[in-house]
């Protein structure tokens, strides 16, 4: 079946940078996008880019550009979200999620377990 | 891109139906038929339950409905029970070839 995997919790300082990896099985992981979602706490979904594992190719909303990186190893089947100068707002619980197999294409049909990141001085 | 516009709640008795609506813009839901609904109850990772406007993934009861019209799109919940208990976000590609989400909507069962 289809499972997507995260790393663990992270505390990071603000200025920081945190790098969340997510492990795809189940099926071929050059064949579907990843998605990253966060979620801060007691808030709502917010949507922070998208990733072609075939290839490399991102998409980011404006907000991200800049600071969020994502880069993908397909030797072992993992997606990776970088985010850099971190700040308080950051704290956040961070998903992976996979997508279609184009940009376009609806996402969602499978979630990682999410990756608590906390921005503390 | 700004947020979808969900209301904040909604509630029903069990049994009966509730439908949460989803406003976007031209830009948005109103040119694509690529919206689509969450579930996510407290402390876990949200779940699909309609995908490209109507469409159910595998598994999902047939209790969830989609629609869509001009700039907004609807949920609907049919047969409501204790379980749907939870918070709905719809969200919709766009024009900026980006994805948006909706800021939610808390169900509650009476």
């Amino acid at each position: 079946q289809v499972q997507l995997v995260q790393s663990g919790a992270e505390v990071k300082k603000p200025g920081a940078s945190v790098k969340v990896s997510c492990k795809a099985s189940g099926y071929t992981f050059t064949t579907y996008y990843i998605h990253w979602v966060r979620q801060a706490p007691g808030q709502g979904l917010e949507w922070m880019g998208c990733i072609n594992p075939n290839g490399g190719g991102t998409i980011y909303p404006q907000k991200f550009q800049g600071r969020g990186t994502m880069t993908k190893d397909t030797s072992i089947s993992t997606a990776y979200l970088e985010l850099s100068s971190l700040r308080s707002d950051d704290t956040a619980v961070y998903y992976c999620a996979r997508g279609g197999i184009g940009y376009s294409y609806s996402y969602g049909d499978s979630w990682g377990q999410g990756t608590l990141v906390t921005v503390s001085s | 891109q700004s947020a979808l516009t969900q209301p904040p709640s909604v509630s029903g008795s069990p049994g009966q139906s509730v439908t949460i609506s989803c406003t976007g813009t031209s830009s948005d839901v109103g040119s694509y038929n690529r919206v689509s609904w969450f579930q996510q109850p407290p402390g876990t990772a949200p779940k699909l339950i309609i995908y490209e406007v109507t469409h159910r993934p595998s598994g999902v009861s047939d209790r969830f409905s989609g629609s869509k019209s001009g700039n907004t799109a609807s949920l609907t919940i049919s047969g409501l029970q204790a379980e749907d208990e939870a918070d709905y976000y719809c969200s919709s590609y766009t024009s900026s070839y980006t994805w948006v989400f909706g800021g939610g909507t808390k169900v509650t069962v009476l």
